[in-house]
């Protein structure tokens, strides 16, 4: 539906497990996001890229590492995370991350359950 | 930073009844979106308001921006079952970054 795809759509990860969550997008955006949506908290920005460079990083902590191999991929590798990081992650995408009120188009998200 | 409330946090009404969310930002706005997040799906887009006082209509939805560009409603009229969801509000400030609203859950029961 909105052109922005994100996989896995579930993940149940151990505490001391690695693993990926991936975005695609097909709508020739310029730049991308990651959020985490929580049950308590509203969405929350953490990470953003634009024409592949890495512009805003909201003090997220190092066991969530984003990778942007170019404008249509966004990665997220998860390492040691804890209990509380379980959430919903979406990925969203706009034309041009630096302009003014830019739409974003958001992914259906992968919820992750870390045990 | 730049804070976006909304309240209130969650609302119930029955179907046909009216409904309205309210988004305020700690700082003023060069504009307002709106989104729609069904249950167990993901924010979409609904609308974008730019201009000092505008007001905006999508069928039964209603959409505001305060004079001061700090404010913005969003008012359902005669509410339907499909209208169940979370409504956020995302604004973006003077650093050009859009920060979203805390969100506003409507249950709508026959």
């Amino acid at each position: 539906e909105t052109g922005v795809t994100q996989t896995p759509r579930h993940l149940v990860m151990g505490m001391t497990n690695k693993k990926s969550l991936k975005c695609e997008q097909h709508l020739g955006h310029n730049a991308m996001y990651w959020y985490k949506q929580s049950a308590k908290k509203p969405l929350e920005l953490m990470f953003v890229y634009n024409f592949k460079e890495q512009t805003e990083n909201n003090s997220v902590p190092s066991r969530f590492s984003p990778e942007c191999p170019n404008s249509s991929h966004l990665f997220l590798h998860l390492h040691t995370l804890q209990p509380e990081d379980s959430a919903l992650y979406l990925c969203a995408s706009s034309q041009d991350g630096a302009g003014v009120g830019e739409t974003q188009y958001f992914g259906p998200g992968t919820r992750l359950l870390v045990l | 930073g730049q804070q976006v409330m909304q309240i209130p946090q969650y609302q119930h009404v029955q179907e046909g009844e009216d409904f309205t969310t309210y988004c305020n930002s700690s700082t003023t706005l060069s504009n307002i979106q709106w989104y729609k997040q069904r249950p167990g799906g993901h924010p979409v887009f609904l609308i974008q308001l730019v201009k000092s006082g505008e007001v905006k209509k999508q069928k039964r939805l209603t959409f505001q921006f305060g004079e001061a560009k700090k404010n913005s409603s969003l008012h359902i009229t005669a509410t339907q079952t499909t209208d169940v969801g979370t409504y956020f509000c995302a604004g973006t400030g003077t650093a050009s970054k859009l920060t979203f609203g805390t969100g506003t859950r409507l249950q709508v029961t026959l």
